[in-house]
């Protein structure tokens, strides 16, 4: 069955280490997305590409990362430059006969101590 | 900038009843698309209904329907026949156009739904 997934689903790392978060998608999308989500809020854009070997900035990308090696992978890496990295990160993509939709993986859960 | 508004508190509904869950919007882009999804408790964000600013007609997707109100600027979702399963948030968006393909989608705050048997 085609869809993304990310690992792990809940991740620890201790302050001031840099983290990667994998995302992997088989639905042959061209674009990918990560989203971050704090308690109680909704989701916020942290970066986006639409096409290989490129990327952009989304509403909140400092301290953030990613790259675009492969069509199906946008690992997201989270430094130490980032303030408050503990959150709930989502990874999307859109594409294909839907390209109004965002499919969306099942999230990773991530804990600086 | 475009804006989503989810300003409900948290909801409940009986099971079998149905219920309405309010978005309001805000946009000078004559064209967009509005989205409802739905987030369980395991997090995963699961997509229910799309309605474009051109669409004649109201999106319905089973029992999930959206109450297009263009001139008012709201995307309300409605529910039929609520199930137990229903209990989640539920998060309105709107497709923001950037640079030529390049899109995002705004998320409102979410509002949380509890159905109770």
């Amino acid at each position: 069955d085609g869809g993304i997934t990310q690992s792990p689903k809940y991740l620890f790392r201790k302050e001031g280490q840099n983290v990667t978060l994998s995302c992997e998608q088989n639905l042959n999308h061209d674009a990918m997305y990560w989203y971050r989500q704090d308690p109680g809020q909704g989701l916020r854009l942290i970066y986006y590409s639409q096409i290989v070997n490129d990327f952009q900035k989304g509403d909140i990308a400092e301290g953030y990362s990613v790259s675009r090696e492969k069509k199906e992978s946008f690992p997201l890496t989270v430094t130490s430059a980032q303030k408050n990295p503990t959150a709930f990160y989502l990874c999307a993509s859109s594409g294909g006969g839907r390209p109004n939709e965002q499919f969306f993986g099942p999230g990773t859960r991530l804990t600086v101590l | 900038a475009q804006k989503i508004t989810q300003t409900q508190p948290g909801m409940f509904v009986q099971e079998k009843e149905a219920v309405t869950l309010d978005c309001t919007y805000d946009t000078s882009d004559p064209s967009y698309g509005l989205f409802w999804y739905k987030q369980p408790s395991s997090g995963e964000m699961i997509f229910l209904i799309y309605q474009g600013s051109y669409d004649q007609q109201n999106a319905t997707e089973g029992r999930y329907s959206l109450n297009f109100q263009k001139a008012r600027k709201s995307a309300n979702l409605v529910i039929s026949a609520s199930q137990l399963g229903d209990s989640a948030m539920y998060f309105c968006a709107m497709r923001e156009v950037l640079t030529g393909a390049n899109s995002k989608l705004t998320f409102g705050k979410g509002i949380t739904l509890s159905v109770r048997p």
